[in-house]
């Protein structure tokens, strides 16, 4: 039973450039939440999906990110046009419910560096 | 509203000493409170959940946590520190309202030989 799957692991784009993230939930879960992690400023919040809807997307930058959870296939976090700020450890999480008792379980990470 | 506050963003212990990484949280209704391990490059492993069950919680590699309500905390204990437990702790509150999860800025163990 895989895990929740990220890819890519590690991904290297330009400023101006389109980043695109992906994430596989665990079998079962319909929920996924993105984090982005700073150096020494922890886990932030970016947004939290269900299939075919965003729940909570309070995180998230106003301009230049988006996210999304089709009914089929990986959710999909898009930075567009990235600087070098967006350059940070973007973690996918999925849990199987609705229930605040549930665990989070978390992928290995996608690190993005923006040159 | 849920919050959590990690006391001490880096904790040094020598290797065989108690380890004590603090925790509290802010929570308007009764929460679900966790401990994560970050190990380096890789994600989050979950060490060990509170669910309203017992408020002493045991979890993997020997850790354990105490929910003191009156203390609004929740912090993570193991009696005698091994090097293998050197990684990033993070605390994390959530409650049934919202689905939403909280996690303090971490705290980074270091073990000492």
């Amino acid at each position: 039973n895989a895990g929740v799957m990220q890819n890519p692991r590690h991904l290297v784009r330009r400023r101006g450039q389109e980043a695109r993230l992906r994430c596989s939930p665990m079998k079962g879960h319909s929920h996924v939440y993105w984090y982005r992690q700073l150096p020494e400023e922890g886990l932030k919040f970016m947004v939290y999906l269900q299939k075919e809807n965003i729940i909570d997307e309070s995180g998230m930058p106003k301009e230049r990110f988006s996210a999304e959870f089709p009914k089929e296939g990986p959710s999909i976090l898009r930075i567009q046009q990235v600087v070098r700020g967006d350059s940070a450890a973007y973690f996918c999480a999925s849990s199987p419910g609705t229930s605040g008792a549930n665990v989070l379980t978390f992928g290995a990470g996608s690190r993005l560096t923006v040159l | 509203a849920q919050s959590v506050t990690q006391l001490g963003s880096h904790v040094s212990v020598s290797e065989g000493a108690l380890v004590l990484l603090r925790c509290n949280y802010s929570s308007s209704v009764p929460p679900y409170l966790f401990w994560y391990v970050q190990y380096p490059n890789q994600g989050l492993q979950l060490l060990l959940k509170y669910t309203s069950a017992a408020t002493l919680v045991k979890g993997i590699n020997g850790f354990e946590a105490e929910f003191k309500k009156s203390e609004t905390s929740f912090h993570l204990t193991k009696p005698s520190a091994h090097m293998s437990d050197a990684a990033e702790y993070f605390c994390a509150v959530s409650a049934d309202t919202g689905n939403q999860f909280y996690f303090g800025t971490g705290t980074s163990l270091t073990v000492i030989p």
